[in-house]
């Protein structure tokens, strides 16, 4: 069993939409919680970076922890063509020096 | 966020020869990462580039395939030595930022072909 688990999509949804991306994790070591958007042929760039179980918001994104189902999930309001992209979720379990454990990440469409 | 670029953006290489990717930052930082990406996969980390002492490598990752060098607090280099095509993949080097509570940045990679 992986210890990240997100399902690759694809997804497509029209320009406007409200997009849930969510990931599982099994490992309860984990401590911090990370939305990555990786365009194509580019590095991953950092979203969203949360510690605690609960909501954390930065414009049109929400991300969203829950430690005691070990579930996470990145919300992105008001959907543009420019967020066409592949999402990552990212976890650690320390704050400095640890390994991420990446999941397989969710390609995502916004339809003009 | 630190600024981070890597060299070369992308190379085609024949098995058996060895690729050495650099990554400079534009600030020091203290660790610096260097990750996998295989084709349709995800990030998997290699090892740990720790500034004046040997790599930290993962599972499944040795020095004598991946070796790292790290010689200041803004440089270090990855190389992919005696390829095969299983080692085509995009390269990936990340830095930990202490700024804003230990986040990881990511350079653009290095997509690697093996023929």
């Amino acid at each position: 069993q992986k210890e990240v688990e997100q399902d690759p999509g694809p997804l497509s949804v029209p320009e406007g939409a409200i997009v849930s991306l969510n990931c599982t994790y099994s490992n309860s070591a984990f401590q911090y919680f990370m939305w990555y958007r990786q365009y194509s042929r580019k590095g991953p760039e950092l979203l969203m970076y949360t510690y605690s179980s609960g909501n954390k918001e930065d414009g049109r994104f929400t991300a969203q922890v829950d430690k005691s189902s070990k579930y996470i999930s990145l919300f992105i309001r008001d959907s543009q063509p420019s967020d066409s992209a592949t999402y990552l979720c990212a976890m650690s379990a320390e704050t400095s020096g640890s390994r991420l454990t990446f999941g397989e990440g969710t390609q995502l469409t916004v339809n003009p | 966020s630190a600024v981070i670029s890597q060299k070369p953006s992308r190379d085609i290489c024949q098995r058996g020869t060895s690729l050495t990717i650099q990554c400079q930052v534009d600030s020091q930082v203290t660790m610096m990462f260097w990750y996998r990406q295989q084709p349709g996969q995800s990030l998997t980390l290699i090892a740990t580039a720790n500034q004046g002492s040997e790599a930290t490598y993962e599972s499944g990752f040795v020095i004598d395939k991946f070796p790292i060098s790290r010689p200041n607090l803004t440089f270090s280099t990855l190389t992919v030595s005696n390829m095969s095509p299983e080692d085509s993949s995009i390269y990936l080097c990340s830095v930990e930022s202490r700024d804003r509570g230990y986040e990881q940045y990511f350079g653009p990679g290095t997509r690697l072909t093996v023929t």
